[in-house]
């Protein structure tokens, strides 16, 4: 149980496009889904949380017009990155939080690469 | 703020051997406490959590324990493997399922 998937694994695109990465739980409702990024060799760092029907919430410094989260449904949350730049590139992570439990249950990560 | 410090890495260590890594935080409250581990090119997995004083959690041979007293949660196998080369992060819970992130500590195992 408590599996989170994400789509797509990889994405590479030109600079000035937009690049959507869906978050998905697989065998339970998610009311809460988190947004990471990733670095190589760092940590984590939270971008956003995004509640169900509405809007997310974001982490200082994290552009909400670049990084644009949608979460319509209980299973799925999406993460637009828009007009994408070379310094987008990194692997995005998001995670998902059942109600009433305290613990965050991981995507796979999606790597993206802007040239 | 919740924050966390764990051992720096990278951590070599032979098959067989015993393996710490040390996490300390600091919290307010009595915070949930999670180890998840990251192997190369994937998303992190839950490796253990506990959730009040005392409590040990563990699973696949790693066991941590939750020391209120000493506001720590290291990490420990009695005997490792190669293929628990990865990186762990140890990560204090926050309001809101929010969970405040080490720097991770890399493992590699050599045969």
């Amino acid at each position: 149980g408590a599996v989170v998937s994400q789509h797509p694994s990889w994405v590479i695109c030109k600079s000035g496009t937009s690049v959507k990465i869906e978050c998905r739980s697989l065998d339970f409702q998610a009311t809460t889904m988190f947004w990471y990024r990733q670095f190589p060799k760092q940590s984590l760092m939270l971008m956003a949380t995004s509640n169900e029907g509405s809007k997310a919430t974001y982490e200082q410094g994290v552009e909400k017009d670049k990084f644009l989260i949608n979460h319509a449904s209980l299973t799925l949350s999406t993460l637009t990155v828009t007009s994408a730049h070379p310094e987008d590139s990194s692997f995005y992570i998001c995670s998902a939080l059942a109600e009433g439990v305290d613990t965050q249950y991981f995507g796979p990560g999606t790597r993206l690469t802007v040239l | 703020g919740n924050s966390v410090t764990q051992m720096e890495g990278p951590v070599t260590l032979s098959e067989e051997a015993f393996l710490t890594i040390n996490c300390t935080y600091t919290a307010t409250g009595y915070p949930s406490l999670f180890w998840y581990v990251q192997y190369p090119g994937e998303g992190l997995q839950l490796l253990l959590k506990a959730t009040k004083a005392d409590d040990k959690g563990s699973n696949k041979g790693f066991e941590a324990t939750y020391r209120k007293e000493t506001t720590s949660f290291h990490l420990e196998k009695g005997s490792v493997q190669v293929s628990d080369s990865a990186v762990y992060f140890c990560a204090p819970g926050n309001q809101g399922g929010k969970l405040i992130f080490g720097q991770g500590t890399e493992l590699s195992v050599k045969p």
